[in-house]
């Protein structure tokens, strides 16, 4: 298994610029998750789905958008970048049925830079 | 919603030394609380949790404690070594009983280990 893998791993946009941070998971979890993570500020909650189809909001979800289509792909969306979107962002997942079972696998992140 | 407080930010020891981090929560109904550890370019990679109905759990050199009235639990790492040193972060969510498997993160705490 690949894990949770996010692509690009790097990214520069200007302000305005619209880009999709791509996720995927092949371990057929059902929770995915997008945080952000700004320098000594820990992991912020952007959007989470708790399967195909269901989408919420999580702490900050401002200037937004996901979709959740397949149980594997959870991509997220900046529509108008903005510099304040600057930060690393974080795809995660976990197989949650109520059980034992909330450990969260994390991809290895995408450093987006809004200039 | 849930608030998790996480001390120190930085932690400096020698190889060898032992380290402690600690972490409040505000909700009482939190009942999951795991630890994640993150390396230098890399995603967040759970190394141990503990569930609210067990006090102390250990792997090897590491430890969590949990004191629910004081609503607090640790991250103890003994005898530590170089390839210890990442950022640390704590979290806790309700789990099943509580209605919300997403966690609440706290926001980290920056390990170094001197030779």
């Amino acid at each position: 298994n690949a894990g949770v893998t996010q692509t690009p791993k790097f990214r520069i946009l200007k302000i305005g610029q619209s880009m999709t941070l791509q996720c995927a998971q092949d371990m057929n979890h059902n929770y995915m998750y997008w945080y952000r993570q700004d320098p000594g500020m820990g992991l912020k909650l952007i959007y989470y789905s708790v399967g195909a189809g269901i989408t919420d909001k999580g702490e900050v979800p401002n200037g937004y958008n996901v979709s959740r289509s397949t149980t594997e792909d959870f991509p997220l969306r900046l529509e108008l970048a903005a510099p304040s979107q600057t930060s690393v962002y974080f795809c995660a997942s976990s197989y949650t049925t109520g059980g034992n079972d909330e450990k969260l696998f994390f991809g290895s992140g995408t450093q987006l830079s809004v200039l | 919603g849930e608030n998790v407080e996480q001390h120190p930010s930085t932690l400096s020891v020698q190889e060898g030394d032992s380290a402690v981090i600690k972490c409040t929560y505000s909700d009482s109904a939190s009942n999951y609380f795991p630890w994640y550890k993150q390396e230098l370019g890399k995603g967040p990679q759970l190394i141990i949790d503990i569930r609210s109905n067990v006090g102390e759990k250990k792997d090897q050199r590491i430890a969590v404690t949990l004191n629910k009235t004081a609503k607090h639990f640790s991250l103890h790492i003994t005898e530590t070594q170089p390839e210890d040193s990442a950022v640390y972060f704590c979290a806790a969510s309700k789990g099943r009983a509580g209605g919300s498997y997403i966690p609440t993160f706290g926001r980290g705490t920056s390990l170094i280990v001197h030779p």
